[in-house]
């Protein structure tokens, strides 16, 4: 079955510390891969997204996220975190030949002063 | 001005009750998509539309029926609605099939309680 995992339910980071939130995926071929933020009672937001090409891919808020296919992961990272980047977190693949994305089980990520 | 619109935000109702929650999008997109988010936030596609067309119907309840006036409008009507219903439903669109890698963009969800 094609699936996405997100280890961690919850990601606990001080301000001005590296974040790393861990997402891998288990589909056939060459997915998409896609992480989404979520605030409390808001939408998801579109962070990024990997297609092809370079390993590393940049997004908004100065959020990047390195796709490792012998791996099988698309882990979400920041430099230097921020208090108003705690959020909800997902990793979404979209399998070849769907059209549809499946989610991870989202990562509560918390930023503490 | 909000891309991916959806109304209402919240919607408190009884069980038995026919309900419809209503999504427009002014990106010019061709695909639209239902998602539900269950209380332990798990999303999972419901449907999708291209250019008013039903792409993906993915075993939801035929109490469950979208309806695409046109490729901007995707509104989705609920029948006889059950406790189970309440979730939060999101309205989603993307300039065309994600087959392209076109990214998704979601609206800022609706809200369903079942009393």
């Amino acid at each position: 079955a094609q699936s996405v995992a997100q280890p961690e339910d919850q990601v606990k980071v001080a301000e001005g510390n590296p974040l790393t939130v861990k997402c891998t995926y288990s589909v056939s071929g060459n997915p998409y891969l896609f992480w989404y933020v979520q605030y409390p009672n808001r939408g998801l937001q579109f962070l990024l997204k990997y297609i092809t090409g370079d390993n590393l891919v940049k997004g908004s808020y100065g959020f990047e996220a390195e796709f490792n296919k012998s791996q099988t992961s698309f882990h979400l990272k920041k430099p230097s975190a921020l208090v108003s980047d705690s959020a909800l977190y997902f990793c979404a693949v979209r399998p070849i030949n769907t059209d549809k994305l499946i989610f991870g089980t989202g990562t509560r990520l918390q930023v503490f002063p | 001005d909000t891309a991916v619109s959806q109304t209402p935000k919240y919607l408190v109702t009884q069980m038995g009750n026919d309900k419809s929650i209503k999504c427009e999008q002014n990106l010019g997109h061709d695909t639209m998509y239902w998602y539900k988010q269950d209380s332990k936030k798990f999303l999972k596609i419901m449907f999708s539309y291209n250019n008013k067309e039903l792409i993906i119907n993915e075993t939801v309840p035929n109490r469950f029926s979208p309806k695409s006036p046109d490729k901007a409008h995707l509104n989705l009507h609920i029948n006889s609605l059950e406790l189970g219903d309440s979730a939060v439903y999101f309205c989603a669109s993307s300039l065309d099939l994600l087959s392209s890698g076109n990214t998704i963009y979601f609206g800022e969800g609706s809200w369903l309680t079942v009393v």
